[in-house]
């Protein structure tokens, strides 16, 4: 069975802190593979998206690495804020369009 | 650009009636996608619609679920005889599907609560 997993399903850190969240699935021939943020009460936001030729992508302070063969990507926040704060879902697709998701990770910030 | 907008944003029913949640995809996005968040379950898949093809409904959980996509554009998904179990925030996301470039945006989300 295809299956995504994150831990710790909570992380509180302080200000100003590089942290890393993790992601791993159960089978390695994915397509590709999407970090989200959720706010309380929101829909997701895209953050990143690796295909599954690529090894990393990086946008401002984030930086998503994947690692295929261990099953594995993390999601790299550097110099974190209170802004941050929110849950990270790690999304993986296989051969069928459809996202299989994680449970999330939820961050705290504290300033 | 708007993004992908979903109507009605909160809904409460009672138990057995029918409801229809409404998706708006990004303009130009060819693929269509319904997931469900629940405490429970997590985020889960319920429908694709791409192009023409026909749907993948493999997602559904019942038969009082369907969903039916106007146009190429607009969706509706719709819940007959509600029932509480059925209560959770429905998404729908977009995307415009070619080869490398399928990055899937998602919509604010309908709050369904069934009483």
């Amino acid at each position: 069975k295809q299956e995504v997993t994150q831990i710790p399903a909570a992380l509180s850190v302080p200000e100003g802190e590089n942290l890393v969240l993790n992601c791993s699935f159960t089978d390695s021939a994915i397509y590709n593979l999407q970090w989200f943020r959720q706010d309380p009460g929101k829909g997701l936001t895209s953050l990143l998206l690796i295909q599954s030729s690529q090894r990393e992508q990086t946008s401002g302070r984030l930086n998503a690495s994947l690692d295929k063969s261990s099953g594995r990507s993390t999601l790299y926040i550097a110099a974190s804020q209170p802004g941050d704060s929110a849950t990270y879902l790690c999304a993986v697709k296989w051969g069928a369009q459809k996202l299989v998701f994680g449970q999330g990770t939820r961050l705290t910030i504290n300033p | 650009g708007a993004g992908v907008s979903q109507s009605p944003s909160n809904k409460v029913t009672e138990k057995g009636k029918d409801v229809e949640l409404r998706c708006d995809p990004i303009s130009g996005h060819t693929a269509l996608y319904w997931y469900r968040q629940s405490l429970g379950q997590g985020l889960e898949f319920l429908i694709y619609f791409q192009g023409n093809s026909a749907p993948d409904k493999s997602g559904l959980p019942s038969d009082r679920f369907s969903a039916e996509r106007t146009g190429g554009s607009v969706s509706t998904l719709t819940i007959q005889r509600t029932q509480q179990e059925d209560s959770a925030v429905y998404l729908c996301a977009s995307s415009y599907w070619g080869i490398g470039v399928d990055e899937q945006f998602f919509g604010p989300g309908t709050r369904l609560t069934v009483l």
